[in-house]
């Protein structure tokens, strides 16, 4: 089945203790991207990558970092959270250079304390 | 399920009858609009597309209307059912070489039986 997962769904942590959520796709797409999802606000792009080695920011990148070592994995990284951070995120990803449908991942709701 | 937003407009419908969602985009340079659908604890899913060089794209029981002269945007669901509950999102595509895209705040659809 084609599809986009993220790990974990949940996860309580504590303001400054690093992070990293994963997100991984099996359709082969070249282009994968972090989002985080607030009341209000939409979905805002915190990262980006057009394939392997090659990421860009976002909107929203402050706070975040990301790695595209293999085509298929995406991880999005909180190297020392805030409570700021505290949001509902969501990976895709979609095939380039066409403007194709972006996958999205299920979500992860992440609570800073 | 997760809230994508708490006060998000809202459109109560009852079983049977035809929903329009409607969205203003930003940007009149936008060349790729999508249509997406979250329900409650999951991730965006893709519904229909269009894009700029068309008015009018139809799916099963979904059309979307495109009227680039007010940047606005339209997604008709016919017959609505109680499983056509949940937030719907416009997003515009950004006209960058690669997919950009920028989403709505989104319209909560609530079906009555």
């Amino acid at each position: 089945e084609a599809q986009v997962t993220q790990n974990p769904r949940y996860l309580i942590t504590v303001t400054g203790k690093k992070l990293t959520v994963t997100c991984s796709q099996n359709m082969n797409h070249e282009y994968m991207s972090w989002y985080r999802q607030d009341p209000g606000l939409g979905l805002r792009q915190i990262y980006y990558s057009m394939n392997v080695e090659v990421t860009d920011k976002g909107d929203v990148p402050e706070g975040y970092k990301v790695s595209r070592k293999e085509k298929r994995n995406f991880p999005l990284i909180l190297e020392s959270p805030s409570p700021n951070q505290t949001s509902l995120y969501f990976c895709a990803s979609s095939y380039l250079p066409s403007t194709d449908t972006q996958y999205f991942g299920p979500g992860t709701r992440l609570t800073v304390l | 399920g997760e809230s994508v937003g708490l006060h998000l407009p809202t459109l109560s419908v009852q079983e049977g009858d035809n929903s329009i969602i409607n969205c203003a985009y930003s940007n009149s340079a936008s060349d790729y609009f999508i249509w997406y659908k979250q329900e409650s604890g999951k991730g965006p899913q893709f519904i229909i597309d269009i894009r700029s060089n068309m008015d009018k794209r139809q799916g099963q029981r979904v059309t979307v209307l495109l009227n680039k002269t007010v940047k606005h945007l339209s997604l008709q669901i016919a017959a609505t059912q109680p499983g056509d509950s949940a937030v719907y999102f416009c997003a515009e595509n950004l006209d960058t070489g690669f997919q950009k895209l920028v989403f709505g705040t989104g319209t909560r659809l609530l079906v009555s039986p």
